[in-house]
């Protein structure tokens, strides 16, 4: 079956450090996309970055960037250099070759400590 | 402005009334989407649109309709409120043209509560 699974719901960070939100994906296709969302206590959804199964590098989008391990079927989301905006939800979602669907995780809620 | 809209954002309802969120979007997209987002359910998918003459249901359909009025909007109608449909209700919008990198963008999200 076809999961994503987000294993922190909460994490503190002290300003200005690194923190790298966790996400693990189960599945047997060789081809799919995944993709972190943020969301505020505002509530809109906010794309971040997004790492196809057959890139060869890690993608960085500024201070967003993911750690991608495809045989440990992980795609972390480390962000740099904390801010106080960082705090919010961070969601993990995949999607498959073929398909329009998104499997979306539970989501992470980090908050940012002055 | 923002790409994908919203109205309205936030709602207040009663039991067995009909109501109608609406999305609009400027970026072109063909795909819109309708998902609902309770608190530790992550987000569900309700209905989605490939064009205008293609809507499909989600995995949580019962009690909602919708209607593609055109490639730029998609509502959303609760035919008949109850409570256990409040919730925070996201529009997202992609194009179907970007393969694996097909990502989806959403609108600021409707809260909804039915008393």
């Amino acid at each position: 079956a076809q999961k994503i699974t987000q294993t922190q719901p909460g994490m503190f960070v002290q300003e200005k450090e690194a923190v790298t939100l966790d996400c693990t994906y189960d599945t047997s296709d060789q081809s799919y996309g995944l993709f972190w969302y943020k969301q505020p206590s505002s509530g809109e959804m906010i794309f971040l970055i997004y790492q196809g199964s057959y890139d060869e590098q890690n993608a960085t989008e500024g201070r967003y960037s993911l750690n991608f391990q495809k045989a440990r079927k992980s795609a972390n989301l480390v962000i740099s250099a904390s801010q106080l905006g960082d705090s919010a939800m961070y969601f993990c979602a995949m999607k498959f070759s073929g398909t329009y669907k998104y499997i979306f995780g539970t989501g992470t809620r980090l908050k940012v400590l002055a | 402005d923002a790409d994908v809209t919203q109205t309205p954002r936030n709602r207040i309802t009663k039991t067995g009334k009909r109501i109608m969120l609406e999305c609009s979007q400027t970026k072109g997209h063909d795909r819109m989407y309708w998902y609902r987002q309770d608190p530790g359910l992550g987000l569900r998918l309700i209905y989605y649109s490939f064009d205008v003459k293609d809507i499909n249901k989600g995995e949580i359909s019962d009690g909602y309709s919708v209607s593609r009025q055109a490639q730029a909007k998609f509502s959303l109608s609760l035919e008949s409120a109850i409570p256990n449909q409040t919730a925070l209700y996201f529009c997202a919008t992609s194009d179907s043209g970007q393969g694996l990198q097909e990502t989806q963008y959403f609108g600021p999200g409707t809260r909804l509560l039915v008393l």
